[in-house]
């Protein structure tokens, strides 16, 4: 069975870049499926910042970027804002046998 | 551009079941994508509870399949998520997103607002 693992929390200060992990468990991650990226606000609804590993929706900042290496993902924002500070989840498809599996999230604090 | 919203009770009773809505406007239930339920319980991380298509066919998260029934309202543009035999453990915001595959991935956008279902006495 599948299982994503992020970090519990990251942080930075702002103009700084960091760097969340998504390290996929049962298979290669890069090799064949894709992950997605959401950023959730508490009271909100989470929000996609990447698709298919490294697309960016139509919206979202250039400061959010995705790349695959071997079963993990990551998840780059430079330029660190204080409006960045939110959780953030990946996701894969996980085939027929679990469908659609989430990490744990990862916490961001901006300092 | 295509926005949903989740609508139900906030509060039901342990063994009871959950009925949810989520209605979409600003675009069709029909065409290429599927529309799915997700869930957060307090302090905890997203959980994929399953999807329907506008065929009305489904899939489900496995560890919740014998609980959980996803159904689809095209002439209501609507999509609706019940889950039976409650415990304090389903205690969530539950949301509702247009969830669209890709090759190799699937992923959730737009997302509504999220709805708070407490499971208590």
């Amino acid at each position: 069975q599948s299982a994503l693992t992020q970090p519990a929390s990251v942080s930075g200060s702002p103009g700084q870049s960091i760097t969340i992990s998504c390290t996929e468990t049962s298979s290669d991650v890069g090799v064949y499926n894709l992950v997605s990226w959401y950023q959730h606000h508490p009271g909100k609804g989470p929000k996609l910042l990447i698709y298919e590993g490294s697309k960016r929706p139509s919206g979202v900042s250039n400061r959010f970027s995705g790349s695959n290496s071997g079963n993990t993902a990551s998840l780059t924002i430079s330029g660190l804002q204080a409006e960045d500070e939110a959780d953030y989840y990946c996701c894969t498809y996980a085939g027929l046998s679990s469908f659609v599996v989430f990490g744990g999230g990862t916490k961001l604090t901006v300092l | 551009q295509v926005q949903l919203q989740e609508s139900g009770p906030g509060l039901v009773k342990p063994s009871g079941t959950l009925s949810l809505t989520c209605a979409v406007s600003g675009g069709s239930l029909s065409g290429t994508n599927w529309w799915s339920w997700v869930r957060q319980p307090p302090g905890k991380g997203l959980e994929w509870i399953g999807e329907v298509y506008h065929s009305g066919n489904t899939n489900y998260n496995p560890s919740l399949k014998s609980r959980v029934t996803i159904s689809i309202d095209k002439s209501k543009n609507q999509f609706s998520l019940k889950l039976n035999s409650l415990t304090a453990a389903d205690t969530a915001v539950y949301y509702c997103a247009r969830d669209q595959h890709g090759d190799r991935s699937n992923w959730f956008d737009p997302w509504g607002q999220g709805t708070l279902v407490t499971v208590s006495s």
